[in-house]
């Protein structure tokens, strides 16, 4: 079974802080994603990657950028926390046109 | 520009019934379609898929209905129960971007919330 595991369930930060939320994925997936989860707007995708030091800006990249240093991990990096990134935090892992494999999320509260 | 569309936030259905989720996208070069269920607090977990070559695929008591010309998919549950309850969400992609690597983007819709009653 593929396995992605997000390293927090639950975080807690104060506005200003520099927040790193870290995505692990066991199934060798070339494509990682990053999205949010807000109540009436679904899920928005922040970041994605498509190989090792390759990122691509999703639809609301303002705020945050990522890192992929080894092919499965994708660190998602909040520059300066603000209350406004108070979310539920999804990774995504996914071989090309085959469906995305979902972590347990992070829910982040900046406070 | 919200290029998948779930107009229904929600959806109330008696348990026994179907339960027929919707889904509108607007770019024609989406071509692989897929559902998703999610619980509170958890992540989403894939249910099923579509590619644009097909107009219909089932699994169990789950089927997605494609119509390629009114850019409309569908997830019908028959029947549905209680455990069903959650937020589906539909999802849409193209392999390859306008460069024509292998590009695997997921683009969802805002979800809707499914109450299935006893």
């Amino acid at each position: 079974d593929v396995k992605v595991t997000q390293s927090s369930r639950y975080l807690v930060k104060r506005t200003g802080e520099k927040v790193f939320l870290e995505c692990v994925q066991d199934m060798d997936h070339e494509n990682m994603f990053w999205y949010r989860q807000d109540p009436g707007l679904g899920l928005r995708l922040i970041y994605f990657s498509y190989d090792v030091k390759m990122k691509e800006k999703g639809d609301i990249p303002e705020g945050y950028s990522v890192s992929r240093e080894k092919k499965e991990r994708f660190s998602l990096i909040l520059e300066s926390a603000s209350t406004n990134q108070t979310s539920m935090y999804l990774c995504a892992s996914r071989f090309r046109g085959n469906e995305a494999f979902f972590g347990q999320g992070t829910r982040l509260t900046v406070v | 520009d919200q290029q998948v569309k779930q107009n229904s936030p929600s959806l109330s259905v008696q348990e026994g019934r179907i339960s027929i989720l919707n889904c509108d996208y607007t770019n024609s070069m989406f071509d692989y379609f897929l559902w998703y269920k999610k619980y509170p607090a958890e992540g989403p977990t894939f249910l099923i898929s579509i590619s644009s070559i097909k107009d219909k695929n089932e699994d169990g008591r789950f089927t997605v209905f494609l119509n390629k010309s009114a850019k409309h998919l569908s997830l019908h549950i028959v029947p549905s129960q209680p455990g069903d309850s959650a937020v589906y969400f539909c999802a849409a992609s193209s392999l390859f971007n306008a460069g024509g690597t292998s590009y695997g983007k997921l683009t969802f819709g805002q979800g809707t919330i499914l109450t299935v009653h006893p």
